[in-house]
């Protein structure tokens, strides 16, 4: 069973577009997050989800957007895509227990705006 | 919020030799310090953490050291083999929320 799944791996599309990309996680976790990974590997957190409850946003332009229809998914929707939103989004969930955990990530999707 | 500074950005090693990749966080409310190996085209994966209350931790040959005073910890890798090479990144967490913040990465190269 994969822990932390989401789809698609690969999405190549067009500037001015808009897209999603879904994130499961059957761990049971309270917390799941996105992280971009830009051509430098810098990994970023984008945003944060405990308990369905936004709690951390970075400085994300608002054309993006989490959204979490149960405490399992949590999907990212980007709207009006840009050239420079090219990069692999990674998913991750963790779970506090007595302090905080490891976070388990998703396999990635490599998002490419043309 | 926080800010983790992670050095050297690339090494290089001959197999069996040491490598140590060295971490610096601000904030001193973190208190959970985790390092994720990311293979090319793969996801980061946890290979070590440490917790504030513990100075250093081995699984077999890889250890994590921390310094809460100087607030900065290390990876330290030894008899490497070429199957280390990879990017390894550090974090920082103060568990609240369990925001991570990660350093910027080390690509290890590990020469047969």
């Amino acid at each position: 069973d994969t822990a932390v799944s989401q789809t698609p791996k690969y999405l190549v599309t067009q500037m001015g577009n808009d897209k999603s990309i879904k994130c499961e996680q059957n761990l049971g976790h309270d917390t799941m997050y996105w992280y971009k990974q830009d051509s430098k590997k810098f990994l970023k957190i984008m945003f944060s989800y405990n308990n369905k409850e936004l709690i951390i946003n970075e400085t994300v332009p608002n054309r993006f957007s989490p959204k979490s229809p149960d405490k399992a998914h949590l999907n990212l929707h980007i709207n009006s895509l840009e050239l420079g939103d090219s990069a692999v989004y990674f998913c991750a969930s963790s779970q506090e227990v007595g302090g905080a955990t490891e976070a388990f990530f998703g396999q990635g999707t490599r998002l490419t705006v043309v | 919020g926080e800010n983790v500074e992670q050095h050297p950005s690339t090494l290089s090693v001959q197999e069996g030799d040491s490598a140590v990749i060295k971490c610096t966080y601000s904030d001193s409310a973190s208190n959970y310090f985790p390092w994720y190996k990311q293979e090319l085209g793969k996801r980061p994966q946890l290979i070590i953490d440490i917790r504030s209350n513990v100075g250093e931790k081995k699984d077999q040959r890889i250890a994590v050291t921390l310094n809460k005073t100087a607030k900065h910890f290390s990876l330290h890798i030894t008899e490497t083999q070429p199957e280390d090479s990879a990017v390894y990144f550090c974090a920082a967490s103060k568990g609240t929320g369990n925001q991570f913040y990660f350093g910027t990465g080390t690509s290890l190269t590990v020469i047969p």
